[in-house]
This record gives C-alpha cells, sequence and structure tokens, in this order.
C-alpha cells in the first residue's frame, strides 16, 4: 500500500459525459501528479500540482482540468468524454518538487467510455 | 520534447533465463528511476540511481546508469514467474522535473 487512494476504482459512463478522479495523497506529500495509461500511449503525464498551485502540464487535453484543494487532495476533471479517453488514470504523490525522489502511485481509476 | 524510449517492448522467456531491459533518453538525465508494475496493478518505485555510471543491485536485480546520464538498463539474472509485469524507466524532465516514463518493457515468464 503506497499510501495514496483514489476513488472510484472503475468508472464506466457514456461518451459526452463528465466526471471526477479523486486522489488522496500519502500524508504530507505536496506534490500530486496525474498521468494516463492507454495501451498504446504508455504513461503519459497531465498535470501536476504542487500545494494548491498548478507546477507543470503534460499532453493534458483542454477538455481534462484538475485541482489541489487545501487539504491537498486533487480531482482531476475529464468532460465531453469521447471513447479514446477510456483508459487507466493515476495519480501520484511525493513530497515535493525537487528531482530526486521516487513517486508513490495510487492505484489508480479505470475510466471505460461507451 | 524529451523522449525515453526503452528496448524491447516485449520480452518472454523461461523461468531461470536470464533478462534486460535497456532505456535511453534523448537528453541528460540527473537521475533515473525505475518502476515495476504488475499486470492490472499501479507502477511501484524499485530504485533510483544518480551518479555517472552508477550500478545497483538489489537480489537478482542490477541496474545500471550510463556514463553519459542518457541511458540505463536493467538485469534481472535467473528470471522467476514473480518478476513478471512491466519494467519502466523514468526521468524528471523539464523545469519542475515532473517524471518522463519510459515506453516500458513487458516481461513474461514462463514457468
Amino acid at each position: 500500500d503506497s499510501g495514496v487512494t483514489q476513488t472510484p476504482k472503475h468508472l464506466i459512463t457514456a461518451t459526452g459525459q463528465r466526471v471526477t478522479l479523486r486522489c488522496s495523497p500519502r500524508s504530507g506529500d505536496l506534490s500530486v501528479y496525474w498521468y494516463q495509461q492507454s495501451l498504446d500511449q504508455g504513461l503519459q503525464f497531465l498535470i501536476q500540482y504542487y500545494n494548491g498551485e498548478e507546477r507543470a502540464k503534460g499532453n493534458i487535453l483542454e477538455r481534462f482540468s484538475a485541482q489541489q484543494f487545501p487539504d491537498l487532495h486533487s480531482e482531476l476533471n475529464l468532460s465531453s468524454l469521447e471513447l479514446g479517453d477510456s483508459a487507466l488514470y493515476f495519480c501520484a504523490s511525493r513530497p515535493g518538487t525537487a528531482s530526486v525522489g521516487t513517486q508513490y502511485f495510487g492505484p489508480g481509476t479505470r475510466l471505460t467510455v461507451l | 520534447g524529451q523522449q525515453v524510449m526503452q528496448i524491447p517492448q516485449y520480452q518472454h522467456v523461461q523461468e531461470g533465463e536470464d533478462f534486460t531491459t535497456y532505456c535511453n533518453s534523448s537528453t541528460t538525465l540527473s537521475n533515473i528511476q525505475w518502476y515495476k508494475q504488475r499486470p492490472g496493478g499501479h507502477p511501484v518505485f524499485l530504485i533510483q540511481l544518480v551518479k555517472s555510471g552508477e550500478v545497483k543491485k538489489q537480489k537478482r536485480l542490477t541496474f545500471q546508469f550510463g556514463e553519459a546520464k542518457k541511458n540505463s538498463s536493467l538485469h534481472i539474472t535467473a528470471t522467476q514467474t514473480t518478476d513478471v509485469g512491466t519494467y519502466f524507466c523514468a526521468g524528471p524532465g523539464g523545469a519542475t522535473n515532473k517524471l518522463i516514463f519510459g515506453t516500458g518493457t513487458l516481461l513474461a515468464v514462463q514457468p
């Protein structure tokens, strides 16, 4: 158990819908990262938050947004869902933003868009 | 942009055989990390290498960081069925040190 929790574990929805994925980082970790993992794209970095502020953006679509709340949990919002958005979404946390140090991954949310 | 490639994409071995995956970055890395993802699981940190030419061992696993800090390898001696999974290397990229993950190598071990 990494100490990072994600809810829900599974999500099945229809195209055009909007969903929210939730992540609680390890106690004390200020940085939260979101990744998308699909069969053909590997682990793709989406976005990073540090202590409530956005720090870095990766290949995140405009239909996707995220935020980190004062209690440090984070939410990833996916809207106008398309079939291609079906994937595993992981969040990871770490204490800070230094270049050294591991990221601790949550168990992921499997999103299926029908 | 920065890219991290791994080869092979997939390797199938008989239990007891050795296995190696190679990781190559398009840019010099300050450090490299290795993660393992079991089927249906999430990436789990294995190790971090920081120094040029560094070699670290964890039981049957040997990790190397290249002299130029642009490549790395993971070697598993005498594979076991518990080694099954995808192995990813990852290096920090950009000003905020977000991790750039390699393409991964899926290891299948036949008993």
